[in-house]
C-alpha cells in the first residue's frame, strides 16, 4: 500500500467555484509534485514543493496555488473554476528533489467542473 | 523544457507476441526514464525504470533500451498477457527536476 494519501477521491464542482485538493507524502519524503491528467492525456506538471517552498513549476495559470506544511503534506487550490479544469489530480512524493526516482503517487483526485 | 514524444498511441497485440513502445526526449541532461502502467481509473505504477549511464534493463518479461545519442528509450514487453492491457507512460526526468511524461500507450492483448 503506497504512502501517499490524497483526498478527496472524488469532487464535483460548479464553473467559478474554489476548490482545495490535499496530499499526504510518504514519510520521510521532502518533496511533492502536482499533477493533472486530462482524460486520455499523459500527467501535466503542475508544481513541485520543497520543504515548503514552491520548486518549479509548469504551464498553469496562477489560480493554480499550492501549499506544503511543515510535515510535508501538501494543497492545491484552484480557483475560478473551469470546465477544462476536470481531471484527476496526482500528487507525488519524493525522497529527493534532484532524482526522480522515488516518485510515489496517490491514488489520484477525480475533479469534475459542471 | 524537456518535450517526450510516444509512439504509437495505440498498440493490439495478440497473447504471447511482443510489444515495444518508443519514446523520444529533447533535454540531454535527461539522467533518469521511467515507465508507468496505469489502468483504468488507478493511479500510476512504476514497472520499470533506467538511468542514464546504463543501455538496457531487464526484469522478467519487461525489458527497457536506452540510446543517449538519439535521446531515445522504448519498453520492450515479451510473451504478453491479457493482464498486461493497460496504458503505458514513458518519462524523462530532466535539469529541471520534473518528470515529463509522454502521451501514453494503449496497449490491448487479445487472448
Amino acid at each position: 500500500e503506497t504512502g501517499v494519501t490524497q483526498s478527496p477521491t472524488h469532487l464535483i464542482k460548479t464553473r467559478g467555484q474554489q476548490v482545495t485538493l490535499r496530499c499526504s507524502s510518504q514519510s520521510g519524503h521532502n518533496t511533492v509534485s502536482w499533477y493533472q491528467q486530462a482524460l486520455g492525456q499523459g500527467p501535466q506538471f503542475i508544481f513541485q514543493y520543497y520543504r515548503e517552498e514552491e520548486n518549479g513549476r509548469g504551464n498553469f495559470p496562477p489560480r493554480f496555488s499550492g501549499l506544503q506544511f511543515p510535515n510535508y503534506s501538501s494543497e492545491l487550490n484552484v480557483n475560478a473554476l473551469e470546465l477544462d479544469d476536470s481531471a484527476l489530480y496526482l500528487c507525488a512524493s519524493s525522497l529527493e528533489v534532484r532524482a526522480g526516482y522515488g516518485y510515489t503517487f496517490g491514488s489520484g483526485t477525480r475533479l469534475t467542473v459542471v | 523544457g524537456e518535450n517526450v514524444e510516444q509512439h504509437p498511441s495505440t498498440l493490439s497485440v495478440q497473447e504471447g507476441d511482443s510489444a515495444v513502445i518508443k519514446c523520444t526526449y529533447s533535454d540531454s541532461a535527461s539522467n533518469y526514464f521511467p515507465w508507468y502502467k496505469q489502468e483504468l481509473g488507478k493511479r500510476p505504477q512504476l514497472i520499470i525504470d533506467i538511468r542514464s549511464n546504463v543501455g538496457e534493463k531487464k526484469d522478467q518479461r519487461i525489458a527497457v533500451t536506452l540510446n543517449k545519442t538519439a535521446k531515445h528509450f522504448s519498453l520492450h514487453i515479451t510473451e504478453t498477457q491479457p493482464e498486461d492491457s493497460a496504458v503505458y507512460f514513458c518519462a524523462a526526468f530532466g535539469s529541471n527536476y520534473k518528470l515529463t511524461f509522454g502521451k501514453g500507450t494503449l496497449l490491448t492483448v487479445n487472448p
